[in-house]
């Protein structure tokens, strides 16, 4: 199953709204988690099951979606939160993640 | 706070072996699937292989098929992955993964990850 996220990158300002998009091959039901990964660490899970936000992840991250169109949302954007997030499906072997988005301070 | 402590990564020559080693001190690992994911320099994340919580049940990538063998010790808390016959394109940063549970969905998505280890091959 590829995930094809959208966009590669962006630049935004702190406070803006950003939405990431990943979008399966094929469905996939809630099967979707997104990660964000700061250069140096490993990824940091955010959500889980398309739209379960993590223990200790801040309210801001949000993640909708199901089948084959997904979506993750900074409603207001942090210092803190300039990463690269990347989607995974785990409906099925092989589990694969989406390319990447780099989320970059304009 | 759970830690996953990666060892045994370093430099191979194509063809040669190396093994990794994943421990968490401190969590019943037995509870939780567990997994390696990799990361080529400057590239996305990769999904390497999955074993169940009884390691009767191993998931491998065609990439890495036949030449990578994970391996878990309950009794020990440590996580294995066997790697032969190494190529280029296995140089990347290991990171092993604990599942957030024991069956599906959980034991694909991860809640905590390593710090991750080089592996380098190269001649």
């Amino acid at each position: 199953i590829q995930l094809t996220q959208s966009p590669s990158s962006l630049s935004a300002s702190i406070g803006d709204r950003v939405t990431i998009t990943c979008r399966a091959s094929q469905g996939i039901s809630s099967y979707l988690a997104w990660y964000q990964q700061k250069p140096g660490r490993a990824p940091n899970l955010l959500i889980y099951s398309a739209s379960i936000l993590q223990t200790g992840v801040p309210s801001r991250f949000s993640g909708s979606g199901s089948g084959t169109d997904f979506t993750l949302t900074i409603s207001s954007l942090q210092p803190e939160d300039f990463a690269t997030y990347y989607c995974q499906q785990v409906n099925r072997f092989p589990l694969t993640f989406g390319g990447g988005t780099k989320v970059e301070i304009k | 706070e759970v830690q996953l402590l990666e060892s045994g990564g370093g430099l191979a020559q194509p063809g040669g072996s190396l093994r990794l080693s994943c421990a968490a001190p401190g969590i019943t690992l037995s509870d939780y699937a567990l997994s390696w994911v990799r990361q080529a320099p400057g590239k996305g994340l990769e999904w390497v292989s999955t074993v169940g919580t009884t390691g009767a049940d191993t998931f491998y990538p065609d990439s890495v098929r036949g030449r990578f063998a994970i391996s878990r010790d309950n009794s020990k808390g440590t996580l294995s992955l066997q790697m032969d016959s190494l190529r280029a394109d296995d140089t990347a940063v290991y990171y092993c993964a604990k599942g957030r549970g024991a069956s599906f969905p959980d034991s694909r998505t991860f809640d905590y990850w390593g710090q991750g280890i080089l592996v380098t091959v190269s001649s």
